[in-house]
């Protein structure tokens, strides 16, 4: 079946440092991946996107690897900042019913930045 | 920004009342979702519509129901509210660019209390 799943539920650096969240997938069709930051009490935000025909996407302090080998996807944050705190999310588009495109949520990974 | 409104923004209500989940976009995006969400937990995809008088159930198996009558509006209705109702509504919408390009853009939610 279809799973996203994140290695590490919480995960707390120093404000500096660089931060790397983890996220496992189990259909080796998918063929997009996005990452999302949700800040308490809000919605979820986008951050970046990377598809399958590329390994590796950078923006702005952000970089998203994938390795499609061990079917597995990071975001790393460089130069961590108190304001990076929240908890990450990474999404997979798969195949639903009817041929429908639907995205499959990981559980989240909180991040905390200590000052 | 994206300018996607839910409200309201809290609701406590009690068993067997309905009750209606308002969202409501002016970025002209065809497509719309609803998502589930409890506590620092993933997404839960209850509802999607793909354009006006479209809609369709997602993977959560879920007592509400949704209308899509015009572009910008996408309501969620529950007919009898339980407690096991309780929990973050989102909606989203996006902007067809492609299989391998769907950003969602998310409303800040609307966290439901039944008594």
């Amino acid at each position: 079946g279809e799973s996203v799943g994140l290695h590490l539920p919480t995960l707390s650096v120093q404000e500096g440092d660089n931060s790397i969240i983890n996220c496992a997938y189990s259909n080796s069709a998918s063929d997009y991946f996005i990452w999302y930051k949700q800040e308490s009490g809000k919605g979820p935000q986008f951050i970046i996107d990377i598809r399958s025909n590329m390994d590796k996407r950078q923006g702005q302090r952000v970089t998203v690897l994938l390795n499609k080998t061990v079917k597995h996807l990071s975001l790393q944050i460089a130069a961590t900042q108190p304001g990076d705190s929240a908890v990450y999310f990474c999404a997979e588009k798969v195949e639903g019913q009817g041929g429908s495109e639907k995205l499959v949520f990981g559980k989240g990974t909180k991040l905390t930045v200590n000052p | 920004e994206a300018d996607i409104y839910q409200t309201p923004r809290y609701l406590v209500i009690g068993t067997g009342k309905k009750i209606t989940l308002e969202c409501s976009q002016t970025m002209g995006h065809d497509k719309m979702y609803w998502y589930q969400q409890d506590p620092g937990m993933e997404l839960h995809l209850i509802h999607y519509s793909y354009g006006v008088n479209s809609t369709e159930k997602g993977d959560l198996s879920s007592e509400s129901t949704v209308s899509r009558i015009r572009t910008e509006h996408f309501p969620l209705t529950l007919e009898s509210a339980r407690p096991s109702h309780t929990s973050q509504y989102l909606c989203a919408s996006s902007e067809w660019a492609g299989p391998l390009n769907e950003k969602l853009f998310f409303g800040s939610g609307t966290q439901l209390s039944v008594l």
